[in-house]
C-alpha cells in the first residue's frame, strides 16, 4: 500500500540551528501538508500546499517557516532558527481530489 | 474559534467489550469529519463521512454523522488488545484544514 515517507525519524539539532525535514507524498497525491504535534497535546495545522504554493497557514507558521516542493517528489520543511518551542513530531500528509488524508510516520524534533 | 470535543478522554476495557467513542464539533465551512487511530507515531486513517446518518463499517470498526446536531461516533465491536490507541477525531473545512480533538485513550486489557 502506497505510504507518505518522512526522514529523519528523529533529529536532535541545538538552538537556533537550521532545520529540514524530508517528505515523499504518495506519488499521485496532489496536496500536501505539514502538521505538528507536541508532546502530550493535539495535533496542530501548520501549512497546506498545492500547485507549488502554499494555499493557507497557521498562525503557527511563521517567518521561522518555509516549505518547497524541490523536484516531483519531495516535500520538504524548513525551520530556519530552531527554537526550544519547536520540538515536536512534525507529520507531513497527503491526498488527492476529495479523498482522506494520509499522514506519514513522523519527523520526531529535539531542540536542546 | 474551531472547537472539537471527544469524550470520554480515556477509558479501559476488557477484551470482547464495545466501545463507543464520541466528537462533537463547531467548525465553519465543514466538508467532512475524519477519524484516525494513532498509536505510537502516525495518524492511520479510518474513516472520511461526509454524509449524514451514513454508517461506515471497516470490521469491527463502524463510525457515523450527524450533521445537524454536529457530532459522529465511532464504534468498535468486539474489543481486541490491539485496539489500544488513541482515537482522533478531526472535521475537515476551509482548504482541507483538519481540525483535531484531543483524542479519546482506549486501552483494552485481556
Amino acid at each position: 500500500e502506497p505510504e507518505v515517507t518522512q526522514t529523519p525519524s528523529h533529529q536532535v539539532t541545538q538552538m537556533g540551528q537550521e532545520v529540514i525535514l524530508r517528505c515523499v507524498p504518495i506519488s499521485n497525491h496532489l496536496y500536501f501538508y505539514w502538521y505538528r504535534q507536541i508532546l502530550g497535546q493535539k495535533v496542530e495545522f501548520l501549512v497546506s500546499f498545492y500547485n507549488n504554493e502554499i494555499s493557507e497557514k497557521s498562525e503557527i507558521f511563521d517567518d521561522q517557516f518555509s516549505v518547497e516542493r524541490p523536484d516531483g517528489s519531495n516535500f520538504t520543511l524548513k525551520i530556519r532558527s530552531t527554537k526550544l518551542e519547536d520540538s515536536a513530531m512534525y507529520f507531513c500528509a497527503s491526498r488527492t481530489d476529495g479523498n482522506a488524508i494520509y499522514f506519514g510516520e513522523g519527523s520526531w524534533l529535539t531542540v536542546v | 474559534e474551531d472547537k472539537v470535543v471527544q469524550s470520554p478522554l480515556s477509558l479501559v476495557v476488557h477484551e470482547g467489550d464495545t466501545v463507543t467513542l464520541n466528537c462533537s464539533y463547531e467548525v465553519t465551512n465543514f466538508r467532512s469529519l475524519l477519524w484516525y487511530k494513532q498509536e505510537k507515531k502516525a495518524p492511520t486513517f479510518l474513516f472520511m463521512l461526509t454524509s449524514s446518518g451514513i454508517e461506515k463499517k471497516s470490521g469491527r470498526l463502524s463510525s457515523i454523522l450527524d450533521k445537524k446536531e454536529l457530532f459522529s461516533i465511532l464504534n468498535i465491536t468486539a474489543t481486541q488488545t490491539g485496539d489500544s490507541a488513541v482515537y482522533l477525531c478531526a472535521p475537515n473545512y476551509g482548504n482541507n484544514r483538519l481540525a483535531f480533538g484531543k483524542g479519546n485513550q482506549v486501552v483494552v486489557i485481556p
